[in-house]
C-alpha cells in the first residue's frame, strides 16, 4: 500500500489552522498513525488509529478519516510545531509504509 | 523511563556486514514487538524489519530480504539488526521502534510505534 501526502510543505504563520492529507492507494480503514519529526531528532507518535491522539499530545491535534482519505490538523499552530510530519499505515504488511512526509515552516 | 538506545553503528564498505543492536528498559519488553526503521541523509523514514513480541515472526522490507536479519534475547531486553552485502544505498540512520500494542500478532488498528531510539548511524562507503 502506497501512502502519499499533500502538500509537499507549507509556510504557515502561529496561530494558523493547518490541515495536511495522506491518501492511501488501497482502503486501509483506519489503520493510520500520524508522527512529528524536527531536525535531528526521532519521530513522535501524535495519533494512531487514525484519530486517537496519543497520550501527551496536545489536544490542538486531530486526525480524521478512513478508507483511503486522512487528514491531520493543527487549530493553531505553535512554535513548536514546526516540523516534518509522517503518516503510516499499519493495515497491511509487510511492508508498513509511511507517506514522503509534510514538512511545516514558518511564513 | 522506557527508553531504547541504538548502537553499532559505523563506517563500512559495500558489501561487508555490521551488526546493529537495540537496548531497551523501562518496560516489560519481551510483551513487545521491534522495529526497525531507517532514514537516509535528508529523506523521509523506511520501514526495514519488525520481530514478534516472542520472535517467532519477522518481516522485512523488500529492499532488505535476504540481506539482513532481526533477532531479539529476552533475557538480555535486546534486539538485533544484522546487515550483510550491504551496499551504498542503505547508508541511513537506523531506529529501532517499539510496536504501541503488547503481544500484537496480527495487524490492528491501534498499533504504531510509540517508543523510539536516537538512532544509529550507518554509512556504506569505498
Amino acid at each position: 500500500i502506497q501512502l502519499t501526502q499533500s502538500p509537499s510543505s507549507l509556510s504557515a504563520s502561529i496561530g494558523d489552522r493547518v490541515t495536511i492529507t495522506c491518501r492511501a492507494s488501497d482502503d486501509i480503514s483506519n489503520y493510520l498513525a500520524w508522527y512529528q519529526q524536527k531536525p535531528g531528532k526521532a519521530p513522535r507518535l501524535l495519533i494512531y488509529g487514525a484519530s486517537t491522539l496519543q497520550s501527551g499530545v496536545p489536544p490542538r491535534f486531530s486526525g480524521s478519516g478512513s478508507g483511503t482519505d486522512f487528514t491531520l490538523a493543527i487549530s493553531s499552530l505553535q512554535p513548536e510545531d514546526f516540523a516534518t510530519y509522517y503518516c503510516q499505515q499499519v493495515n497491511s504488511y509487510p511492508p508498513i509504509t509511511f507517506g514522503p512526509g509534510t514538512k511545516v515552516e514558518i511564513k | 523511563q522506557v527508553r531504547l538506545v541504538e548502537s553499532g553503528g559505523g563506517v563500512v564498505q559495500p558489501g561487508k556486514s555490521l551488526r546493529l543492536s537495540c537496548a531497551a528498559s523501562g518496560f516489560f519488553f519481551s510483551n513487545y514487538g521491534v522495529n526497525w526503521v531507517r532514514q537516509a541523509p535528508g529523506r523521509g523514514l523506511e520501514w526495514v524489519a519488525v520481530i514478534w513480541y516472542d520472535g517467532e515472526n519477522k518481516y522485512y522490507a523488500d529492499s532488505v530480504k535476504g540481506r539482513f536479519t532481526i533477532s531479539r534475547d529476552n533475557s538480555k531486553n535486546a534486539v538485533y539488526l544484522q546487515m550483510n552485502s550491504l551496499r551504498v544505498d542503505d547508508t541511513a540512520l537506523y531506529y529501532c521502534a517499539r510496536d504501541r500494542l503488547q503481544w500484537r500478532e496480527l495487524p490492528n488498528p491501534d498499533d504504531a510505534f510509540d517508543v523510539w531510539g536516537q538512532g544509529t548511524m550507518v554509512t556504506v562507503s569505498s
